[in-house]
């Protein structure tokens, strides 16, 4: 079946702007993440999702950050004012039980 | 707070030897722990797991690992070394899996010489 998709695979914007990264989960997947992965800092957790519902947003960096999901599928995360420190791939992670199943990420550049 | 430290941020084997890739956890709680494996503008995929059960864990591409919770490792490793496994290699744990996010380690990208 389907894996877990993200949108879209490269983003190039300019300090200052907005950014909206999509991601689309295996169906039927109740648990959502969203990780940033960068140079030096390694895989970084930002928020989980269950359902519709965020209860941990413990690993977003900043209130620029914010994201959302919807129908308990897809989801999207937002980065306001982007910043050139917010270059980074970032994945998204769908799961039912034990294993998270990555998507192939979404890599920004600020210039 | 759970954390994960992974010894050698790049390891060089040549091929057909022993690959041992090391990884060492802090948990206050019996752990889950993962590895995954990430080729280059490639997301993450799950090599093997360690739920409690078996403390020698099998995974994909010939690769198997150890849970010693004396030690707190959780060591990688593959008898033989392919070119095609050159790739970098993430240590994960968590202590709820499924609603708790993994924590990982930095990474330790893996060189395969002919």
């Amino acid at each position: 079946g389907a894996g877990v998709s993200q949108s879209p695979s490269n983003k190039v914007t300019e300090k200052g702007k907005d950014v909206e990264l999509r991601c689309d989960p295996i169906s039927g997947h109740t648990a959502l993440y969203w990780y940033r992965q960068s140079l030096g800092q390694g895989l970084e957790f930002l928020i989980y999702f269950q359902g519709n519902s965020a209860p941990d947003k413990s690993g977003l960096p900043s209130d620029r950050f914010s994201a959302e999901r919807t129908g308990g599928s897809v989801s999207t995360l937002t980065i306001q004012r982007t910043q050139q420190e917010d270059s980074a791939v970032y994945l998204c992670a769908s799961t039912s039980a034990v294993e998270q199943f990555f998507g192939p990420g979404t890599r920004l550049t600020v210039l | 707070a759970q954390s994960v430290t992974q010894l050698g941020s790049h390891v060089s084997v040549s091929e057909g030897a022993l690959v041992l890739l090391r990884c060492n956890y802090s948990s206050s709680v019996p752990p889950y722990l993962f590895w995954y494996v990430q080729y280059p503008n490639q997301g993450l995929q799950l090599l093997l797991k360690y739920t409690s059960a078996a403390t020698l864990v099998k995974g994909i591409n010939g690769f198997e690992a150890e849970f010693k919770k004396s030690e707190t490792s959780f060591h990688l490793t593959k008898p033989s070394a392919h070119m095609s496994d050159a790739a970098e290699y993430f240590c994960a744990v968590s202590d709820q899996p499924g609603n708790t996010p993994l924590v990982f380690g930095k990474g330790t990208r893996l060189s395969v010489i002919a």
